[in-house]
This record gives C-alpha cells, structure tokens and sequence, in this order.
C-alpha cells in the first residue's frame, strides 16, 4: 500500500523554526517529486512547494509566500522528504500535507493525513 | 501567477441530483503536448484531500463513474451525475501547468 506519513508538527512561536519529515513507503519513492501543501484554518489549500526526482535535477520550486524561509530536501536512501520551515509567522498555522507529485502529467496523486503547524505566541 | 476562480463556493444538493462545479483558469491550461492540466481534488470532513479527476477528464483509481471531468483552455467542470451523502465536503481544482502550483478557493457541498 502507497504511504506518506508526516511528522514533525507541533506549536512553536514566531520566528522559530520547525522541520517536518515524510516518509514514504510501498513505493519506489526515487521515482516521484514530492511536494507540500497546506491548508490554513478557515482556508482552502495553498501549495508551498515540490522537489522534483533526481530524474529531473532534484530541482526546487517554492511558493512566494515561504520562498527564502522554508527549504524542501529528501533522502532517496531512506525514503524520506523534509520542510524545514524557518522564520515562523502566524500566518503559516495550517495543517501540513506531504504529497505525491507525479512527473509529466503533473499532478498530486497521494496525499498523507497531515500534521498540524500552530505558530502563536 | 495562473489564478484559478471556482464557482458556486456553496453548494446544497438533494441526494440522487445531479451537481456541478465550475473552474475558471486565467491562463490556458492546454499545453502543446495535448494534456490539459487541470485536476479536481475532494476533501471530504476530516480526511486529507483525494484525486479525483486528472488532465482534465481522466477519472483517478476508484473514483465513482457518476464523477466527470470535462472543458478545455480556461474552463473545465466537475460534474456529479447523482450525488450521494458520502461526497460531502470541499471540492478543489488546481492547475499543474507551471508554478506557482494554484487551487480554486473550494466549493463546499453539502447534502439537503
């Protein structure tokens, strides 16, 4: 069975940080991008960001709003993805989903459960 | 950025009418390679979100038959042939063409 799990969420306050794991299993995870989305309360998804496979450079993209403060990286060997997410603010509070990007076609097929970031003083 | 518009936000249907949701994209999604890159995602109360249609009109793994995805360009549609109690909740387009990855604001259904 095709699996994500996150973890790594928790409350912390302004301008900290907080790094944010996935693990996938039950398939080759080389293979695949793997991107972050997220969903603030009161709000619908936003995407904050993919890395491509080593197929395609490993290459990063980053919505505007956490470009410069969060940093997406994996772990082939251990099928592993993380958010490092930097210089904290209110508004990033959402629940966090680690997902699946498929190559080419260019869509989100797998989604985990989530973890839930609450930034707040 | 490709800004995506969905319409209705609120949806109220009977079980076993039928219901449709519209997407609107600012650019169009019909790349030269012939896909279009529009895709629909259900999140239904508590759960993550699921893929439910792909490149416009293919139906993902396990979906319904009664979900339909249609359009082209800039405008593509979500069609329910007969809505049932278990497909409330808040329904997403996104478009995969270039980044910034976008969603539609959310159409939340609920049923009568």
């Amino acid at each position: 069975e095709v699996q994500l799990v996150e973890s790594g969420g928790g409350l912390v306050q302004p301008g900290r940080s907080l790094r944010l794991s996935c693990t996938g299993s039950g398939f080759t995870f080389s293979d695949y991008a793997m991107s972050w989305v997220r969903r603030a309360p009161g709000k619908g998804l936003e995407w904050v960001g993919f890395i491509r496979s080593q197929v395609y450079g490993a290459t990063i993209e980053y919505a505007a709003s956490v470009k410069g403060r969060f940093t997406i990286s994996r772990d082939d060997s251990k099928t592993i993805a993380h958010l490092q997410m930097n210089s904290l603010k209110t508004e990033d509070t959402a629940v966090y989903y680690c997902t699946r990007w498929i190559h080419v076609q260019d869509h989100i097929d797998v989604w985990g459960k989530g973890t839930t970031v609450t930034v707040s003083s | 950025d490709i800004v995506m518009t969905q319409s209705p936000l609120f949806l109220s249907v009977t079980p076993g009418e039928p219901a449709s949701i519209s997407c609107r994209s600012s650019q169009n999604l019909l790349h030269s390679n012939g896909n279009k890159y529009l895709d629909w995602y259900l999140q239904k109360p508590g759960k993550s979100p699921q893929l439910l249609i792909y490149l416009g009109s293919n139906r993902a793994s396990g979906v319904p038959d009664r979900f339909s995805g249609s359009g082209s360009g800039t405008d593509f549609t979500l069609k329910i042939s007969r809505v049932e109690a278990e497909d409330v909740g808040d329904y997403y387009c996104m478009q995969g063409l270039q980044t910034p990855i976008t969603f539609g604001q959310g159409t939340r259904l609920e049923i009568k």
